[in-house]
């Protein structure tokens, strides 16, 4: 059974500080998605990193793929209210060229307070 | 990014009902889609692998008698919880397979709640 354990399950900090988050698995992803999810709602694809080593930035959030695809962080730089939700990843286990599962961790659920 | 829609977005059924839910790809065909369950806090469960015009793959443990998937087209997936009860209760959300083969691409979620 694949597992990808995420980690920290909660976090609240004031608005400004830096954190991360961080995705570990035993397993070989073939890509890792990191997704925001809001209260009553689906989860939002932030971003995919597909190469072992991959750095992926989107403005405050810096995302990277391990050097041989079995775990992933995700940086937010001065965090601020608006990155509250609940961060997903989830791992790739395509390998045969179709649509494949993903393997999702537990959820990092953020709550930045001004 | 793709958009997937997903209806209702809320439904309340008696026990012992069925409810179907809808899941859409607006802007690009979807071989595969994805259905999932969510408790509250929680992550995601998946529930089904929909596949085009074949039978949908359902993981360990769900009853694909209760939940009914079809995928008739490329831009359209069903689920419908059949007889439903108050232990159905929960948020099921879809999802399509994107550009590259890993992504998908979620709909907003449908909250049941069966009493």
């Amino acid at each position: 059974t694949q597992l990808l354990e995420q980690s920290p399950q909660f976090l609240s900090i004031q608005e400004g500080e830096n954190l991360t988050v961080y995705c570990n698995s035993s397993s070989v992803f073939s890509s890792l998605q990191w997704y925001r999810q809001e209260p009553g709602e689906g989860p939002v694809l932030l971003v995919t990193v597909v190469t072992g080593g991959e750095v992926k930035k989107l403005k405050r959030l810096t995302f990277q793929f391990g050097d041989a695809r079995k775990d992933s962080s995700l940086h937010i730089t001065a965090a601020q209210p608006g990155d509250t939700g609940l961060y997903l990843c989830a791992g790739g286990m395509n390998y045969g060229g179709s649509q494949g599962n993903l393997i999702f961790g537990k959820g990092t659920k953020l709550s930045v307070k001004p | 990014g793709a958009v997937v829609s997903q209806h209702p977005s809320r439904v309340i059924c008696k026990s012992g009902t069925s409810v179907k839910i809808e899941c859409r790809s607006l802007d690009f065909q979807a071989t595969t889609m994805f259905w999932y369950r969510q408790f509250p806090k929680q992550s995601l469960m998946l529930m089904a692998t929909s596949n085009e015009g074949s039978k949908a793959t359902y993981e360990q443990g769900v009853e694909k008698d209760k939940f009914l998937i079809n995928h008739a087209s490329l831009t359209l997936s069903t689920l419908t919880v059949t007889s439903a009860h108050p232990e159905d209760s929960s948020f099921y959300i879809c999802s399509a397979g994107g550009g590259t083969v890993d992504e998908q691409y979620f709909g907003p979620g449908t909250r049941l709640t069966v009493t």
